[in-house]
């Protein structure tokens, strides 16, 4: 199984920009997220998806979309890129429900905004 | 609110010995559970260890163990043994289980550990 990949796994982008960061897991996850990680604030939930045609804001939304058409894909897009949102992004996957159903992450894409 | 507090950006400890990384955690619902991630320098999020709110012992895998005191709302990550290749950032996470919380993970800010040999 490749778990949870994610491409590209580096992007640099100038300053209005508009690009796709791809991510697909293969394990028939129900949750699947994307957090950002700045140096010194751990990692942040931008949105989350809890089924296929199923969306919500995490923490950090601004400047970012998503949508889950299948239950494998779960595409972040940014709409004009900025360099506030220079950061490295994760995406993860999880079972339904709670406890101690651990999120499997994917190696992370590294984005520069110049 | 910031929920996870790791008051410990950084810590050095010799090989073989023992090191606690603290992790403190505020929430108001009975229900949840706390994990530990290890990011080597590689940058992947490596899942270590998971405790759960209502869970009678401590959560031990391997050389990791978890010191939870709940009254306190402390999970303390103890890596015994310490080895090269422990170091790396840990990051102490939390998730409420009430629906909307469910499926967030809330993380601390990381404690980078160096392993000296």
């Amino acid at each position: 199984n490749a778990g949870v990949t994610q491409t590209p796994k580096f992007q640099v982008l100038k300053t209005g920009q508009s690009m796709t960061l791809q991510c697909a897991q293969d394990m028939n996850h129900e949750y699947m997220s994307w957090y950002r990680q700045d140096p010194g604030m751990g990692l942040r939930l931008i949105h989350y998806s809890v089924g296929a045609g199923i969306t919500d804001q995490g923490e950090v939304p601004n400047g970012y979309n998503v949508s889950r058409s299948t239950t494998e894909d779960f595409p972040l897009r940014l709409l004009s890129a900025a360099p506030s949102q220079t950061s490295v992004y994760f995406c993860a996957s999880r079972m339904g429900g709670g406890g101690r159903s651990e999120q499997y992450f994917g190696p992370g894409t590294r984005l520069t905004v110049t | 609110a910031q929920k996870i507090t790791q008051t410990q950006p950084g810590m050095f400890v010799q090989e073989k010995e023992a090191v606690t990384l603290d992790c403190t955690y505020d929430t108001s619902d009975p229900s949840y559970g706390l994990f530990w991630y290890k990011q080597p320098s590689s940058g992947e999020m490596i899942f270590l260890i998971y405790q759960g709110s209502y869970d009678q012992q401590n959560a031990t895998e391997g050389r990791y163990s978890l010191n939870f005191q709940k009254a306190r709302k402390s999970a303390n990550l103890v890596i015994s043994a310490s080895q090269l290749g422990d170091s790396a950032m840990y990051f102490c996470a939390m998730r409420e289980s009430w629906m909307d919380s469910s499926y967030k993970l809330i993380f601390g800010s990381g404690t980078r550990l160096l392993v000296r040999p």
